[in-house]
């Protein structure tokens, strides 16, 4: 079965500063991957996904991650971010059938 | 386009009530999912559907039931609420092949 690890549940930056959040992922196929946000009192949003061919793959708000399957690793980052994007963030892993298990979520809290 | 809908958004039950949350979709999708969302552990699956009349466990059922009659509608059953249920619910869509997930906008409950 599929599992996710987000290494880290709080991340505070100043605004303007890049940012990485992390997360590994544990699949005994080839899998998909996500991540997904969510601003306060909302439901999740899709930022991005990979599901073959290049392994870095660009999301929207400025967003981009990297798909390192010797590391299985899906991390996502932003070269500088706003205050706008203070939020939670969840990595997801589907492993090419219908179930999506999700990470724990990580706090991004942008700071002026 | 609805997309996934799901009532109530709040709602507030007594020790031992019994209630369904409702949740419909648009797009055709077969799969669809349960999950709740808990501070600091996730999402995390309770019941999933692949279709009409097949649905299966995820990773916390208990407490819960479900039925899937028609392709649209996905209600989850609280049969005999628990303070140990108070929590975020999800309802998600799924894009076939992908898993890639729409959600509802969350209901809110609450077990005193």
């Amino acid at each position: 079965a599929q599992s996710v690890t987000q290494l880290d549940s709080q991340v505070p930056v100043f605004e303007e500063a890049p940012v990485e959040l992390r997360c590994n992922y544990s699949s005994s196929v080839s899998v998909y991957l996500f991540w997904y946000v969510q601003y306060p009192n909302q439901g999740l949003q899709l930022l991005l996904k990979y599901l073959s061919g290049s392994t870095l793959v660009k999301g929207i708000n400025g967003f981009e991650a990297e798909f390192n399957k010797s590391q299985t690793s899906f991390h996502l980052r932003k070269p500088s971010v706003h205050i706008s994007d203070t939020a939670e963030y969840f990595c997801a892993v589907s492993d090419y059938g219908n179930k999506l298990v999700f990470g724990a979520g990580t706090i991004l809290r942008v700071k002026s | 386009n609805a997309g996934v809908t799901q009532t109530p958004k709040f709602q507030v039950l007594k020790t031992g009530q019994s209630m369904t949350l409702q949740c419909a979709q648009d797009m055709n999708h077969e799969y669809m999912s349960w999950y709740r969302q808990d501070p600091g552990m996730g999402l995390r699956l309770i019941h999933y559907s692949v279709g009409a009349g097949i649905t299966d466990q995820g990773e916390v059922p208990n407490g819960y039931n479900v039925s899937r009659s028609t392709t649209e509608d996905f209600p989850l059953r609280l049969l005999s609420a628990a303070p140990s249920q108070t929590s975020v619910y999800f309802c998600a869509s799924l894009r076939p092949g992908i898993a890639e997930a729409f959600f509802g906008q969350g209901t809110r409950l609450t077990v005193v």
